[in-house]
């Protein structure tokens, strides 16, 4: 059974630009969420996406935003790039949002702001 | 504010030295408490989840164990594979969905 796929793994962008970022979850999850992590402040909660509908949000700027195609992959945007969003985002996706559920991580995506 | 603790952020140990990690947390109302180990460059690994106090799991050399105020991740006789970082998060009850509160992460070295 194919894991959480993220695209692309490794990316180089400039202060300014903006960044789509793309998540596949496993086979017959609907939930998706994303995370950023980096050295400084560890893995926060980006948002969660589920049957399309945003359902959670973190503490991030607006910058930052998603969404959900109906085949339940997930794409999240950051646009006007800033030097500190340098990070690896996660992608993790689950069955529901219930207990019980396991809620497994794809290998990220590096982004490098220069 | 849902918070959580790890202790400590890093640890080395020999091969065949058995230890254990703290998880501390503060949350209104635990859904689960999720464990993931997370080797350098790639993304958290599932580990464990737990619901209840006193409940505990086991996989391989990892024993994971929580009361109302804590969960700890036991490292019994650890090989040298065992060496990543392992992460510890919780789930409340009051955010509807998947979102995951982590701790900072404790970096395990297990030196042959």
């Amino acid at each position: 059974k194919a894991g959480v796929t993220q695209t692309p793994r490794y990316l180089i962008k400039t202060r300014g630009q903006q960044v789509t970022l793309s998540c596949s979850p496993i086979s017959g999850h609907r939930s998706v969420s994303w995370y950023q992590q980096t050295p400084g402040q560890g893995l926060q909660f980006l948002f969660e996406y589920f049957s399309e509908t945003q359902r959670n949000k973190g503490n991030f700027p607006g910058r930052f935003s998603g969404r959900q195609f109906s085949n339940s992959r997930s794409e999240m945007n950051v646009s006007t790039l800033e030097l500190g969003d340098s990070a690896l985002y996660l992608c993790a996706s689950s069955y529901t949002g219930g207990s019980g559920n396991t809620i497994y991580f794809g290998e990220g995506s590096w982004l490098t702001v220069v | 504010e849902d918070q959580v603790t790890q202790s400590p952020e890093a640890l080395r140990l020999q091969e065949g030295e058995s230890s254990s990690l703290n998880c501390s947390y503060t949350v209104s109302g635990l859904r689960g408490l999720f464990w993931y180990r997370q080797d350098p460059g790639k993304g958290p690994e599932f580990l464990f989840t737990l619901y209840s106090a006193g409940e505990e799991k086991e996989k391989e050399r990892l024993k994971a164990t929580l009361t109302k105020k804590e969960s700890f991740l036991h490292i019994t006789a650890p090989k040298p594979e065992d060496s990543a970082t392992y992460l510890c998060a919780v789930q409340a009850w009051w955010a509807a969905g998947n979102k995951l509160t982590f701790g900072g992460g404790t970096r395990v070295l297990v030196k042959p």
